[in-house]
């Protein structure tokens, strides 16, 4: 069974650009969390989606963005970049929202942005 | 009070000892907690998930939920040197449905 795939697994941007990253889900799993990932601030919660509907979302500004396709799989936008957006952005997939009260996440390998 | 606390560590602990790690939370009225284990330069993988009042083992490990004192820990039994890694503490937190991550652990198993 194939795990959460992740793409791209690296990238370097400079400030004031865009970025766009993929995740694709477990098969069958229909939510989709995003998380940031740094040494400071450890795991933070962007946003989660389910059903093609967000359903819930983390203290981001609101240049992160999210969309989920009919087919689970999601992206995630971070627009006008910030130095402080380098980080390791991480998808997680499950079978129920978090709204069910699970936390049983699965996730990806991760997106490593680096923010110039 | 942060949403999910845990011990700032680093914590070592020798071959074939227990290694007990500690999390807290703010939210009283959360159900559902869960430890991640995240190897250096790995995503986070689930290893444990408790969700009522007391021990739940499996295997080496053992989760404890006290929902009073809010509370949650995980001891690990017979550490080895393969559980070199950073652990972290999860809550699905009542108030907003969000899996709250606490920032994490290390823990070094000496050989």
């Amino acid at each position: 069974k194939a795990g959460v795939t992740q793409t791209p697994r690296y990238l370097i941007k400079t400030r004031g650009q865009q970025v766009t990253l993929s995740c694709s889900p477990i098969s069958g799993h229909r939510s989709v969390s995003w998380y940031q990932q740094t040494p400071g601030q450890g795991l933070q919660f962007l946003f989660e989606y389910f059903s093609e509907t967000q359903r819930n979302k983390g203290n981001f500004p609101g240049r992160f963005s999210g969309r989920q396709f009919s087919n689970s799989r999601s992206e995630m936008n971070v627009s006008t970049l910030e130095l402080g957006d380098s980080a390791l952005y991480l998808c997680a997939s499950s079978r129920t929202s978090g709204r069910m009260g699970t936390g049983e996440l699965f996730f990806g390998e991760g997106s490593r942005l680096t923010v110039l | 009070q942060k949403e999910v606390e845990q011990n700032s560590g680093p914590l070592s602990v020798p071959e074939g000892a227990i290694a007990s790690l500690n999390c807290t939370y703010s939210d009283r009225g959360s159900q559902s907690f869960f430890w991640y284990r995240q190897y250096s330069g790995k995503s986070p993988e689930l290893i444990m998930s408790i969700y009522s009042n007391g021990d739940k083992e499996d295997g080496r490990f053992t989760a404890q939920l006290n929902k009073a004192s809010q509370y949650v820990s995980l001891l690990i039994r017979d550490s080895q040197p393969s559980d070199s890694a950073t652990y972290l503490c999860a809550v699905n937190m009542k108030a907003n449905s969000k899996l709250t991550f606490g920032k994490g652990i290390t823990l070094s198993v000496r050989p």
